[in-house]
């Protein structure tokens, strides 16, 4: 594998279940960001994460809870959401050695709450 | 960070040039023109960065004005697959790790057979 990997590609769930979202990155990377993309919208910062440290979080609801369990993981579980959480989940990642505003994209998780 | 102004939508005819433009009439000193791509449903992709000067990659070229209150992202031979949104972001580097990154609504180019 190589780049960045996110799974499941597509997620359907109910508002009461409780799921997870996965990125793993392979570029030897230090930072990992979530962003999410809803229909029609700009792409939207959630959480950031450097050296495995949340360094930033924007207001995101607390049923959105990001974990950062190493620099290569980065997961986003989900609890009691809402049909307007439905959008595409986007992990990100970037480094210190090139940092320069080069994030690396995964192709994202499109979800879906019934 | 400075806002960037782009036009919704262009057309480009296939192996034409495509120039997409952008104002950014509020960028300080300091910051950085990025410029990334996202193809229908995929992830963005990182196309280029300039201060300054002119830059050229495999991908495109970026044409800064010397106010550095404008550029211009150039395709230079466009095919079917460069149709995408494109986002061109202004912001300062720190040269660290983490690189907060706002995105618009960036111009939807349709490259034409």
């Amino acid at each position: 594998e190589t780049g960045v990997t996110q799974t499941p590609r597509h997620l359907v769930m109910g508002m009461t279940n409780k799921k997870s979202l996965k990125c793993e990155q392979h570029l030897g990377h230090n930072a990992m960001y979530w962003y999410k993309q809803s229909a029609k919208k700009p792409l939207e910062l959630m959480f950031v994460y450097n050296f495995k440290e949340q360094t930033e979080n924007n207001s995101v609801p607390s049923r959105f809870s990001p974990e950062c369990p190493n620099s290569s993981h980065l997961f986003l579980h989900l609890h009691t959401l809402q049909p307007e959480d439905s959008a595409l989940y986007l992990c990100a990642s970037s480094s210190r050695d090139r940092g320069m505003g080069e994030q690396f994209f995964g192709p994202g998780t499109r979800l879906t709450v019934l | 960070d400075a806002k960037t102004t782009q036009p919704t939508s262009m057309d480009c005819a296939e192996g034409r040039a495509a120039n997409l433009p952008c104002n950014h009439s509020t960028i300080s000193g300091n910051e950085y023109v990025y410029w990334y791509r996202q193809i229908h449903s995929q992830g963005p992709q990182y196309i280029i960065h300039g201060l300054k000067n002119n830059e050229t990659n495999e991908m495109a070229s970026l044409i800064i004005t010397e106010d550095r209150k404008s550029s211009t992202l150039i395709l230079p031979h466009a095919t079917l697959r460069d149709t995408a949104v494109y986002y061109c972001i202004v912001r300062v580097s720190y040269g660290g790790a983490t690189n907060k990154l706002i995105f618009g609504t960036g111009t939807l180019l349709a490259v034409q057979p």
